[in-house]
């Protein structure tokens, strides 16, 4: 069974500039996640989908930073425009669902962005 | 808030020695526990996880109970190898949609 997929691996832009991260996740998953992990920390959750539905987008900087799952399969996040403290790895997620009330299933990750903002 | 703290690391030790990585989190509710593992240019990998007091997850030789009196989820194994080299977190799962909170990680380094 393939997994989360992410792409690019590696990205350096200048402060400013826009960029773009794609994630495929687990063919049959519902939900998918998008972490960021600065270095040093564990991640922190940005956003949260439920098919193409937005489930929680409490912590997403939404001045700058946007996420779709148009047709609740593959997703993509955007930063415009970036700032130095965006540097870190941006990690998707995927999971069957998530269910109601102390939900235990597993998410999968994908191997992450790592991005750098010069 | 929500938060689950883990020790500082990192921690090396010779193969064949006990390992243990303290992980502690906020009682809000009756979260699931989980240890994420993330090998050298690897994504996180789930190594194991417990979703009710007194359970007690284990994988590949590895072992964390959920301690609902001490709000603890410590990572054990008996005898570490080369292999097991890699970034350890802790993570509680909470809330209606399920979010994961992550400790910082613990790196291991297990030298031959």
């Amino acid at each position: 069974e393939a997994g989360v997929a992410q792409s690019p691996r590696y990205k350096i832009i200048e402060k400013r500039q826009s960029v773009a991260f794609w994630c495929n996740p687990i063919s049959g998953h519902a939900t998918l996640y998008w972490y960021q992990q600065i270095l040093g920390q564990g991640p922190k959750l940005l956003i949260q989908f439920q098919n193409n539905g937005v489930v929680d987008d409490s912590q997403l900087p939404k001045d700058r930073f946007s996420a779709e799952r148009l047709k609740g399969v593959d997703s993509t996040l955007k930063i415009q425009p970036a700032k130095l403290e965006d540097s870190a790895v941006y990690l998707c997620a995927s999971s069957l669902e998530a269910r109601i009330r102390n939900s235990t299933d597993t998410q999968y990750f994908g191997p992450g962005t790592r991005l750098t903002v010069l | 808030g929500d938060s689950v703290t883990q020790m500082e690391g990192p921690v090396t030790l010779s193969e064949e020695a006990f390992l243990t990585i303290n992980c502690t989190y906020t009682a809000t509710g009756y979260p699931s526990l989980f240890w994420y593992v993330q090998y050298p240019g690897e994504g996180l990998q789930l190594l194991l996880k417990a979703t009710k007091a007194d359970d007690k997850g284990s994988n590949k030789g590895f072992e964390a109970t959920y301690r609902k009196e001490t709000t603890s989820f410590h990572l054990e194994k008996g005898s570490v190898q080369v292999s097991d080299s890699a970034v350890y977190f802790c993570a509680r799962g909470w809330g209606s949609n399920y979010k994961l909170t992550f400790g910082k990680g613990t790196l291991l380094t297990v030298n031959p």
